[in-house]
């Protein structure tokens, strides 16, 4: 069985600073990673995904993740955050079976 | 395309009424996934199709709760009876393939029930 674990939150933030978003996950085999956002009233669009190969992975809108294995990890990350930032974001996992699981979500806010 | 449609996007409804949710697919993906959200809860999986076949519904809470997927265009999400427990938002997504693609997702239903 897989599961996915966000570590945090909630997660309040000041303009232009960085954050990282943490994510663990849990599985037996092998797992494709994903982070998505929700918005305030909305659904959920994808940030990025790991599939394979290079464990830095560039999404839209600045944002980025690392995959690390050994720590079964794939936290988010952004060098400087805009109030346009302020969502809800969810870490996911889906295992070759393509049960999509997800996370608790990270609540971010920005702050001027 | 138009994206995942979902309808209605709001519904309020009486305990004890019955209520259905539809999902229309993305043209060509041939998964697709039922989720609930609730503050208290998070995003719940509550069955995923593959080929318009449910393979886990393991995500259903109770038997009060029923999906179908007729074709590959339309699935349906039953409650009934309902109860003010079952208000949240429901998301329909659906994606290509296996693994490595995307899920897709639809605006939500968000269901009140009073």
């Amino acid at each position: 069985a897989q599961s996915v674990t966000q570590l945090d939150s909630q997660v309040p933030v000041f303009e232009e600073a960085p954050v990282e978003l943490r994510c663990n996950y849990s599985s037996s085999v092998s797992v494709y990673l994903f982070w998505y956002v929700q918005y305030p009233n909305q659904g959920l669009q994808l940030l990025l995904k790991y599939l394979s190969g290079s464990t830095l992975v560039k999404g839209i809108n600045g944002f980025e993740a690392e995959f690390n294995k050994s720590q079964t990890s794939f936290h988010l990350r952004k060098p400087s955050v805009h109030i346009s930032d302020t969502a809800e974001y969810f870490c996911a996992a889906r295992s070759a079976g393509n049960k999509l699981t997800f996370g608790g979500g990270t609540r971010v806010l920005v702050k001027p | 395309d138009a994206g995942v449609i979902q309808s209605p996007r709001h519904e309020v409804t009486e305990m004890g009424q019955e209520v259905t949710l539809r999902c229309k697919p993305i043209s060509g993906h041939n998964s697709l996934f039922w989720y609930r959200q609730t503050m208290m809860r998070g995003l719940e999986l509550l069955i995923y199709f593959n080929n318009n076949v449910p393979i886990d519904d393991s995500g259903m809470p109770e038997d009060r709760f029923s999906a179908k997927m007729p074709n590959a265009s339309f699935s349906t999400l039953k409650i009934q009876p309902s109860e003010p427990r079952d208000s949240a938002v429901y998301f329909c997504a659906s994606s290509s393939g296996q693994g490595a693609a995307e899920a897709f997702f639809g605006q939500g239903t968000r269901l009140t029930v009073v």
